[in-house]
Order: C-alpha cells, then sequence, then structure tokens
C-alpha cells in the first residue's frame, strides 16, 4: 500500500538555524497538509497546501514557516529561525480529495531545538 | 470554543475483551468526525470518517457511533488484539470547506495478554 514518507526521522538544530523537513507524500494525491504535536499534547493543524499554495494555515503558521512543493513528488515545511518552542513532532500528510477523504500520516520527524 | 475532549485517558484491558472510548465535542457545526489509531512513534492511520448524518461507521472489529445531538461519538474495539495497543484519537472537522481538523488528546490503550 502506497504511503506517505518523511525524512529525516530526527533532527536536531541549534535555536536560530533554519530546518527543511521533507515529505513525499503519496503519488496521486493532491492535498498536502503539515501538522505538529508537542509530546504530550494533541496534534495541531498547521497548513494546508492544494494547486501549488497555500489553502489554510493556522495561527502557529507565522512568518517563520513556509512551505513548497519544489518539484511533482517532494513537499518541504521550512523553518526560518527556529526557536526552543518549535521542538516538536511534525507530521505530513496527504489526501485524495476534501471531504469525506481520510488523511494519510507520514510517521513524522522529531525536530529537537537545542 | 471548539474542542474535542476524550475519555478515558487512558485504559488496560485483557486480550479478547471489548472496550469502548468516548468522544465529546463542541465543535458546531461540524462536517465530519474521524477516529484515528496511532501507535507508539508511528503517524496516526485512519479507521472511520463519520459525516453528521451517520450514526454509525465500521471497519473490521472498529465500529464508530455518532450522536449529533448530543455531540458524542463512541469508537467500540471488539475482541481485543496486542496489536490494539495504540492511542486513539477522536478528530473533528468544523466545517465544510475547512482544513482546520481538531484533535483531542487521545486515548491510550493498553491490551494485556
Amino acid at each position: 500500500e502506497p504511503e506517505v514518507t518523511q525524512t529525516p526521522s530526527h533532527q536536531v538544530t541549534q535555536m536560530g538555524q533554519e530546518v527543511i523537513l521533507r515529505c513525499v507524500p503519496i503519488s496521486n494525491h493532491l492535498y498536502f497538509y503539515w501538522y505538529r504535536q508537542i509530546l504530550g499534547q494533541k496534534v495541531e493543524f498547521l497548513v494546508s497546501f492544494y494547486n501549488n499554495e497555500i489553502s489554510e494555515k493556522s495561527e502557529i503558521f507565522d512568518d517563520q514557516f513556509s512551505v513548497e512543493r519544489p518539484d511533482g513528488s517532494n513537499f518541504t515545511l521550512k523553518i526560518r529561525s527556529t526557536k526552543l518552542e518549535d521542538s516538536a513532532m511534525y507530521f505530513c500528510a496527504s489526501s485524495g480529495g476534501r471531504e469525506g477523504q481520510p488523511q494519510h500520516f507520514g510517521d513524522g520527524t522529531r525536530l529537537s531545538i537545542l | 470554543k471548539n474542542q474535542v475532549e476524550q475519555s478515558p485517558q487512558s485504559l488496560i484491558i485483557l486480550e479478547g475483551k471489548n472496550c469502548t472510548l468516548q468522544c465529546n465535542y463542541t465543535v458546531s457545526p461540524f462536517s465530519n468526525l474521524r477516529w484515528y489509531k496511532q501507535d507508539t512513534g508511528r503517524g496516526p492511520v485512519s479507521l472511520t470518517i463519520m459525516t453528521f448524518s451517520e450514526n454509525t461507521k465500521s471497519n473490521g472489529r472498529y465500529t464508530a457511533t455518532l450522536d449529533a445531538d448530543t455531540k458524542q461519538s463512541s469508537l467500540h474495539i471488539t475482541a481485543s488484539q496486542l496489536s490494539d495497543s495504540a492511542s486513539y484519537i477522536c478528530v473533528v472537522s468544523p466545517l465544510s470547506g475547512t482544513y482546520k481538523y481538531i484533535f483531542g488528546t487521545g486515548t491510550r490503550l493498553k491490551v494485556l495478554a
């Protein structure tokens, strides 16, 4: 069964550095998402992406964050200047449609900011 | 404020037993309600999706129910297996057209042999 893959599985970065998290969604999916989960807390929506543009973003997704689909397969999340509070598990997801379609999640990237 | 609350926070049962997990939400109106299973260190996996007009949805040994009047949903697991040990997360989509799904904190289920 096709799956969403994320790399790296664990990223350790110094505060203030830029980090890029990478995702390869399921190939025929059209909708892409990033979520984060701070340790011990609930999953939180960050951003959705469709037709090469952001379709919706949360209050968490400020100017420090950006997303890109640089080619036909990758979907990236960039954090420009990381803060300690950015430490979390970041999940990428994709879906074939909007309403009623399941989202398929990757296994996440654990981001640790020192 | 839109919220999704789940109970219990954690649950331990013996293999072969049934269990029911609860989800209460204040999201209104809502488009759909989803249940996910999240194994430790893995991403969530979709179990069921129900629109506001559906009362029940099954996926193998998992059966989800929805009462839109009382804003409650439950996930019933039949004949539990060791592999059912995971967190189960209830997710509500606030209204049609938005991706800002609201996640509950989950119920941690442990199935013992």
